[in-house]
């Protein structure tokens, strides 16, 4: 079965700091990968995702995220931390693209929250 | 009004209430979602709507009852809830129910059953 796993549950990084967030998958068939973002009192944003081709995607804000299969991982990367970004991030793995049914849907890890310290 | 909206954002309900929570999407998409949102675990995917037509129900208990009236209206009728239920309930849309498709997320509605 599929499944995401998000190691840690909390990050705290200095404003300007380097981020990387973690994120495991385990799927049997070639994974699409998503991150999103959660503001307080907010819903999800997509920031990111990835399909196939270039391994290293960009997303908004700055982010980037890395695939690596022979990981199973797909981590979430900016390189200056801005207090605004203090939030929860999910990183998902799609099941597939046939319209209809299961094929559709994502698979959510537990989310990282991240506070960012002045 | 633009996005996915969702109402009430926050409700209190006892245990014998019935209420509604209610989302609507003013993107023109296809595909409508409900996830309920619990602390310390995984966003968990309720109810996936395709045109109108429900494709999937993810062994949600039979006192949450969805119903999609048209593609941009999304409903989740509540009953005799327990409070287990209380949680974040996030309604999302899509172009197509393919998972290439970008979901958008609603604000949710922070649910307490008391």
């Amino acid at each position: 079965a599929q499944s995401v796993t998000q190691p840690d549950i909390h990050i705290t990084v200095s404003e300007g700091a380097s981020l990387e967030l973690r994120c495991n998958y385990s799927y049997g068939a070639t994974p699409y990968l998503f991150w999103y973002v959660q503001s307080p009192g907010q819903g999800l944003q997509l920031l990111l995702k990835y399909f196939s081709g270039d391994t290293l995607v960009q997303g908004i804000k700055g982010f980037e995220a890395e695939f690596k299969r022979s990981q199973s991982s797909f981590n979430l990367r900016k390189p200056s931390v801005h207090w605004s970004d203090a939030a929860e991030y999910f990183c998902a793995v799609g099941r597939g693209i046939r319209k209809g049914g299961s094929q559709g849907n994502l698979i959510f890890g537990k989310g990282t929250k991240l506070s960012v310290k002045p | 009004e633009t996005g996915v909206t969702q109402t009430p954002r926050h409700l209190v309900m006892g245990m014998t209430n019935k209420k509604s929570l209610k989302c609507e999407q003013h993107l023109g998409h296809n595909a409508m979602y409900w996830y309920k949102q619990s602390a310390k675990k995984p966003l968990e995917l309720m109810f996936v709507y395709s045109l109108e037509e429900r494709v999937e129900n993810n062994s949600v208990p039979s006192r949450f009852s969805p119903e999609c009236p048209n593609s941009s209206h999304l409903f989740l009728h509540l009953h005799t809830l327990q409070p287990e239920d209380s949680a974040l309930y996030l309604c999302a849309s899509s172009q197509e129910v393919v998972v290439t498709y970008e979901q958008y997320f609603g604000p949710g509605t922070r649910l307490t059953v008391t």
